[in-house]
């Protein structure tokens, strides 16, 4: 069965830290690949995609995730953290015909000043 | 609409009675989604519509559930007989096409059932 396994359950860093969050899926077909962030107190948003091309995708707010088909992964990584990065990150997998999302369970991240 | 809306955005409810959750998608969107988050859980999917018909109906979690959609636009989720798992955040989103991509959330509904 599809399904997307994120690791980090909860991750602390100090400001200016380097950031990776693990994200692995399992899926046979083609699949096109989302990191979501949820901030405290809003909804969903997109932080970025990779559909094809180019496996290193960047995306808003200075992050960037690397697409490893070998490894089935799907990493999401900040250089360097701030404070206002602290909030509920989720990878997710949709087949690209498919009409279903499979998210991964969430990490959440807190960015201490 | 600009956005995904979503009413109410909170809901206390005693256990056994039905309660109705709104999805209004973005204006032209013909995917529509709805999810829902529990405490310490990822999303889980419901149901998927496009258009007015669901093609995927699969994880809705039981028979108490159903939803439906009209005008192509505005979605109702009905949960009948409320149970205290049934407790969540109940998300929408709306995409003007499947396959995944250019997803937009609502900002959900927080249901409680006491």
């Amino acid at each position: 069965a599809q399904s997307v396994s994120q690791h980090n359950h909860h991750v602390i860093l100090s400001e200016a830290a380097s950031l990776e969050l693990g994200c692995n899926y399992s899926y046979g077909g083609t699949v096109n690949l989302f990191w979501y962030v949820q901030y405290p107190g809003q909804h969903l948003q997109l932080l970025l995609k990779y559909f094809s091309g180019d496996p290193l995708v960047k995306g808003i707010k200075g992050f960037e995730a690397e697409f490893i088909k070998s490894k089935f992964s799907f990493n999401l990584r900040k250089p360097s953290v701030q404070w206002s990065d602290t909030a509920e990150y989720f990878c997710a997998a949709a087949s690209n015909t498919g009409n279903q999302f499979y998210f991964g369970t969430g990490t959440s991240l807190t960015v201490i000043p | 609409g600009a956005g995904v809306s979503q009413s109410p955005s909170n809901k206390v409810t005693e256990k056994g009675k039905d309660v109705e959750l709104r999805c209004d998608p973005i204006s032209g969107h013909t995917a529509l989604y709805w999810y829902r988050q529990s405490l310490g859980q990822g999303l889980e999917f419901l149901i998927y519509f496009q258009g007015n018909s669901a093609p995927d109906k699969s994880g809705l979690p039981s028979d108490r559930f159903s939803a439906e959609r009209t005008g192509g636009s505005v979605s109702t989720l009905t949960i009948q007989r409320t149970q205290q798992e049934d407790s969540a955040v109940y998300l929408c989103a709306s995409s003007a096409r499947t396959g995944g991509g250019g997803y937009t959330f609502g900002s959900g509904t927080r249901l409680t059932v006491v």
